[in-house]
């Protein structure tokens, strides 16, 4: 298997733009983790998908923010106008949610500049 | 409150010294897993074990070692006869059945080894 694959890796762009992240996931996993890494803040979770529905977005920062799953393999995180503060690793995740029992295995990330 | 610390922010050792890492956390939960992941300077992050509440038995696996301890709270990872390959971010991670599936990491120690 692949693993799980993001794209693109890195993406710089200017304050204002919109940025689409992309991920799939390993197949056959059915739970799906969007992070964001930084410095300050560490790794947080912006999102989860467990079956493509969205389980808990509570750590989406604000509604410039937002993420799909269409399907089992594809799932998209936009930010939409992007501003500085957005710079950041992020990273997707993907686990079976059978039980709680699994480790969930992360993407290379895509490291966003938003200048 | 954070649910899992990571106290050492930094830490330096020369090749071949041993080095443990600290982890501590918090749950009310009687179900629980932890985990421990590795992030090299390539940025992915690697997963390296799972532990579940009901199993406070130590692993090893060759050079790393892995102390889980219920009356502390902590999940302490020891490397052996480190290298410089060891050379990484570590975070350790909670997992709890009352929280759903999501991960809550802590902030990463890092660790140099030198050669």
């Amino acid at each position: 298997d692949a693993g799980v694959i993001q794209s693109p890796r890195h993406e710089v762009t200017e304050m204002g733009q919109e940025v689409t992240l992309r991920c799939k996931p390993i197949s056959g996993h059915n739970s799906l983790f969007w992070y964001r890494q930084t410095m300050m803040r560490g790794l947080e979770l912006l999102i989860y998908f467990n079956n493509n529905v969205p389980i808990d977005d509570s750590g989406m920062p604000e509604d410039r923010f937002s993420a799909k799953m269409p399907n089992a393999s594809f799932s998209t995180l936009k930010i939409q106008p992007s501003e500085p503060r957005d710079s950041a690793v992020y990273f997707c995740a993907s686990k079976i949610e059978l039980t709680l029992n699994t480790e969930a295995f992360f993407g290379q990330g895509t490291r966003l500049t938003v200048v | 409150a954070q649910k899992v610390t990571q106290a050492q922010t930094e830490i330096s050792v020369v090749e071949k010294e041993d080095v443990t890492l600290d982890c501590v956390y918090e749950t009310r939960d009687t179900t629980y897993y932890l985990f421990w992941y590795k992030q090299p300077p390539s940025g992915e992050l690697v997963f390296l074990i799972r532990r579940n509440s009901f199993d406070e038995q130590n692993e090893i696996s060759g050079r790393y070692s892995w102390n889980f301890q219920k009356s502390t709270s902590s999940f302490n990872f020891t490397i052996t006869a480190s290298q410089v390959v060891d050379s990484a971010v570590y975070f350790c991670a909670l997992s709890e059945i009352s929280t759903g599936n999501q991960f809550y990491f802590g902030t990463g120690t890092s660790l140099t080894v030198i050669p």
